[in-house]
């Protein structure tokens, strides 16, 4: 049963232009979000997050929006660079615990 | 120092050895956290130490025997591994279980595990 998911396991873009990672989730006691970038061969770096309380959270080029009623968020990425090509999971906690339920991840290659 | 460091970043093991996997921070996070990764799929939460207590044991086979000896240190014990245990093993650390939402984990780079 996954809870989260991320339905695009890849994504290519043109340097300069918007990347838009999504992610769905099924659990309505999820209430924060947080978005983590993986390169090969390091761990997970936290990006961005987001309360279940609001609807967008900007950072920079990073901008996270939060669709409750449809249980969905998406991050988007703009301008997006070279460097941001990795691996990018989308996460979510609820409850008590601190525990993180992870999507599969999204690869996404920004093209120069 | 915001950083996670894990040790070795690799290791290769037979099924009949014993081995640790060791984990530090020194960010004065008191929850710390063993997750597995196999390959092309997202990490999996193994264990949770709160305050230097195990909070969360995601029913993890016995051969995997995590140790907190301080609030900086995490180990993960290895025996009598099965080649299916190969995965990519992270740490991760956050400030507090208790805190209210607010609450990122940190991750390592990983130790990539293999059992022959």
């Amino acid at each position: 049963d996954q809870q989260v998911k991320q339905n695009s396991p890849s994504l290519s873009v043109q340097e300069g232009r918007i990347s838009i990672l999504n992610c769905d989730y099924t659990n309505s006691m999820f209430d924060y979000f947080l978005w983590y970038k993986k390169y090969p061969a390091e761990g997970p770096t936290f990006l961005i997050s987001i309360s279940s309380i609001k609807d967008k959270n900007e950072d920079g080029r990073f901008t996270v929006f939060l669709n409750k009623s449809a249980k969905h968020l998406s991050l988007h990425i703009v301008p997006s660079q070279p460097g941001d090509s990795a691996v990018y999971f989308c996460a979510a906690k609820g409850g008590a615990t601190n525990k993180l339920i992870f999507g599969t991840g999204t690869l996404l290659a920004v093209q120069p | 120092d915001t950083e996670v460091t894990q040790t070795p970043k690799h290791l290769v093991m037979g099924m009949t050895n014993k081995k640790s996997l060791k984990c530090e921070q020194h960010m004065g996070h008191r929850a710390m956290y063993w997750y597995k990764q196999k390959a092309k799929k997202p990490p999996e939460l193994m264990f949770v130490y709160s305050y230097e207590k195990l909070s969360i044991n995601e029913s993890v086979p016995s051969r995997f025997s995590p140790e907190c000896p301080n609030s900086s240190l995490l180990n993960l014990h290895l025996h009598a591994l099965q080649p299916e245990d190969s995965a990519l093993y992270l740490c991760a650390s956050s400030q507090d279980l208790a805190l209210e939402i607010y609450n990122e984990q940190f991750f390592g780079p990983g130790t990539r595990l293999t059992v022959l």
